[in-house]
């Protein structure tokens, strides 16, 4: 089946730090691979997305590459923002099909 | 821009009420889908639907209902309010082309069941 892991949360960081979060997949066919943002309060934001291996995807300076050999897609951003704090989803869907599968969640902390 | 709209942002309901969340998209697109988000759970699909009057279950749904009688209109219905679906609520709405397509969201609804 489909599925997508997480590192678990929170991860509080102070500003200028690097930032990984880690995230693998398991899926039956080709999937394309997404990163979504959550800011308080709000519903989800499309932040990054890859559709075949090796791609990169990238957006605000946050960057992912869909790693086949490692079923991954970790996300990364070279210096964090105290406004980079926010509820981030790792999410694959299979091609032709509608549904998405959604990690758990991974919320970080900026400090200033 | 895609717009996702939901009817409330926070809603308080009594054990056994009826309980209807509406969900708008205005992009014409195809598929809407109906989560709820709950700590340490994530995401998880409750119905989604590729056309009006197309529904589909998805991984957890005892308890809810859809309708879809407009193409951009999806409503989620509780039949009976019970607490544990005390959840926020997401509505999102993608194109319908495949393996790539993104899914759009609407801000959410926490709901709430005393």
């Amino acid at each position: 089946g489909n599925s997508v892991t997480q590192m678990e949360g929170p991860v509080t960081l102070s500003e200028e730090a690097f930032l990984t979060i880690n995230c693998t997949y398991t899926a039956t066919g080709y999937p394309s691979l997404f990163w979504y943002v959550q800011y308080p309060g709000e519903g989800l934001q499309l932040l990054l997305k890859a559709t075949k291996a090796d791609d990169k995807g990238s957006n605000k300076g946050f960057e992912a590459t869909y790693r086949k050999e490692t079923t991954s897609f970790h996300l990364e951003k070279g210096s964090v923002q105290v406004s980079d704090s926010a509820v981030y989803f790792c999410a694959l869907s299979e091609w032709n099909f509608n549904k998405f599968y959604f990690g758990s969640g991974t919320k970080l902390n900026v400090k200033p | 821009d895609v717009k996702v709209t939901q009817s409330s942002r926070y809603l308080v309901k009594r054990t056994g009420e009826k309980v209807f969340l509406e969900c708008v998209q205005d992009m014409d697109h195809e598929n809407m889908f109906w989560y709820r988000q709950d700590p340490g759970l994530g995401l998880r699909l409750i119905y989604f639907s590729y056309d009006v009057k197309m529904k589909e279950k998805g991984d957890i749904p005892e308890g809810y209902s859809v309708s879809r009688e407009k193409k951009e209109r999806f409503s989620l219905i509780l039949e009976s309010a019970s607490t544990n679906q005390t959840s926020m609520y997401l509505c999102a709405s993608s194109l319908g082309d495949g393996g790539t397509d993104t899914q759009y969201f609407g801000p959410g609804t926490r709901l709430t069941v005393l």
